[in-house]
């Protein structure tokens, strides 16, 4: 089974804190994702990476960068944490391929700024 | 630009009932994607659809792609308790990304 997993599950951060959130899956997918999921508002895609050292952004980059030094694992960064980052943090993988973009989901980080 | 859309976003219905949910999307796609995410846990695929008229079942879940119509439908068969959760769809943007649906909040009562 594909493993994706999380630094933490829960994290609590002052405003202004730089903040690493960690993602590492097991399986040598190419594609790795950030999203963040709020309340009414869906899955939103943070960035995206298709190789090591490449990444693309998505759909909300801003306050955001990211880090993949290495296949299997994506970090997300927060350079000054701010309370509106308040959110569910959902990292994927997936196996470039032609035909299937099945994503595998880690069980997602709850960060809460203060 | 490729959009989602699922509907209804929220449905409560009794055990024992059938009822589906409708993933429309607006630009052509012939692979999508069904999700499950339980309260404050993450997602879980459900179905990976990747063919015109692909159905897969799995417990008293179908689903199916209807390509030409841009449409996929989530069909569930006698509801019990334990289907309570949210349900995703998600299309291949032919991008390595997915395009997600709103999600639809399921809520079966005993």
């Amino acid at each position: 089974d594909v493993k994706v997993t999380q630094s933490s599950r829960y994290l609590v951060k002052r405003t202004g804190e730089k903040v690493f959130l960690e993602c590492v899956q097991d399986m040598d997918h190419e594609n790795m994702f950030w999203y963040r999921q709020d309340p009414g508002l869906g899955l939103r895609l943070i960035y995206f990476s298709y190789d090591v050292k490449m990444k693309e952004k998505g759909d909300i980059p801003e306050g955001y960068s990211v880090s993949r030094e290495k296949k299997e694992r994506f970090s997300l960064i927060l350079e000054s944490a701010s309370t509106n980052q308040t959110s569910m943090y959902l990292c994927a993988s997936s196996l470039y391929t032609t035909g299937n973009d099945e994503q595998f989901f880690g069980p997602g980080t709850r960060l809460t700024v203060l | 630009e490729l959009k989602v859309e699922q509907n209804p976003l929220f449905l409560s219905m009794q055990e024992g009932k059938n009822y589906t949910i409708y993933c429309n999307y607006s630009t052509t796609s012939d692979r999508l994607y069904w999700y499950r995410q339980d309260p404050g846990k993450s997602l879980e695929s459900l179905f990976v659809l990747l063919s015109n008229g692909a159905v897969k079942q799995e417990g008293r879940l179908m689903a199916s792609l209807d390509t030409k119509a841009r449409l996929s439908t989530l069909h569930i068969t006698a509801a019990v308790h334990d289907l309570s959760a949210t349900y995703f769809c998600a299309v291949d943007d032919s991008n390595y990304q997915l395009i997600w649906g709103a999600g639809t909040k399921l809520i079966i009562k005993p």
